[in-house]
């Protein structure tokens, strides 16, 4: 099955500095990789994604690249502010899996003001 | 537009008790997902409905069952508790086809903890 690792697991920045945060995935069937902002003891929700067509994928801060061949993906956000601090979780799927999502293990975000 | 709502948020039982989460998904959705979250992890898959059907399964024992109703509504029921099925329970919905994945709307979890 697909394994997703994710680094690193805490992440601490200074407001309006950039945060980066990378995963890499093991099955090369995967294609689809949502990231995933999980407040705390709230649900996780959607921030961007990005299908296995495309390399690189921005929405305002927010930005997602993709590497097929090395098999991994990041998340990119630039000028954090303190509500940025949260556990972020990327994922894999396969297009022929229905909706079955590996996520990884999540980084811990804190955004210093 | 209802989003997905999950029941009960809190719970605590003990060791070889039998225990049912349950899950509305949002509406229109017609595939309910299962996720497992250990404190600091990230969700597991358990297993996935789509038309009142199990479509696929995580690494979980047979205890672990579920249901998905007419109304794609869902059941989570975990036999036989264990220390180690303290977690929170997410409960996704989605707009599954086969041959698609589409985004995942979580819930906002049933914290089950096992004594």
């Amino acid at each position: 099955g697909e394994n997703v690792e994710q680094h690193p697991s805490t992440l601490s920045v200074q407001e309006g500095d950039s945060a980066v945060i990378k995963c890499t995935y093991s099955d090369s069937a995967s294609n689809y990789f949502p990231w995933y902002k999980q407040e705390l003891g709230k649900r996780p929700q959607l921030i961007i994604d990005i299908r296995s067509n495309v390399g690189e994928k921005k929405d305002q801060r927010i930005a997602v690249t993709l590497n097929k061949t090395a098999k991994h993906f990041s998340l990119h956000i630039t000028e954090t502010q303190p509500e940025d601090s949260a556990v972020y979780f990327c994922a894999a799927s396969a297009f022929n899996n229905f909706n079955k999502f590996y996520f990884g293990s999540g980084t811990k975000l804190n955004v210093k003001p | 537009e209802t989003g997905v709502t999950q029941s009960p948020t809190h719970l605590i039982k003990t060791r070889g008790q039998q225990v049912t989460l349950r899950c509305s998904s949002q509406s229109g959705h017609n595939t309910v997902s299962w996720y497992q979250q250990a404190l600091g992890q990230g969700p597991q898959f358990i297993f996935q409905y789509y038309r009142e059907e199990e479509n696929g399964r995580g690494n979980f024992p047979p205890r672990f069952s579920g249901l998905q109703f007419p109304n794609y509504s869902s059941e989570l029921n975990v036999n036989a508790l264990e220390l180690d099925d303290s977690a929170l329970y997410l409960c996704a919905s989605s707009l599954g086809t086969p041959g698609g994945a589409g985004e995942l709307f979580f819930g906002e979890g049933s914290r089950l903890t096992v004594l």
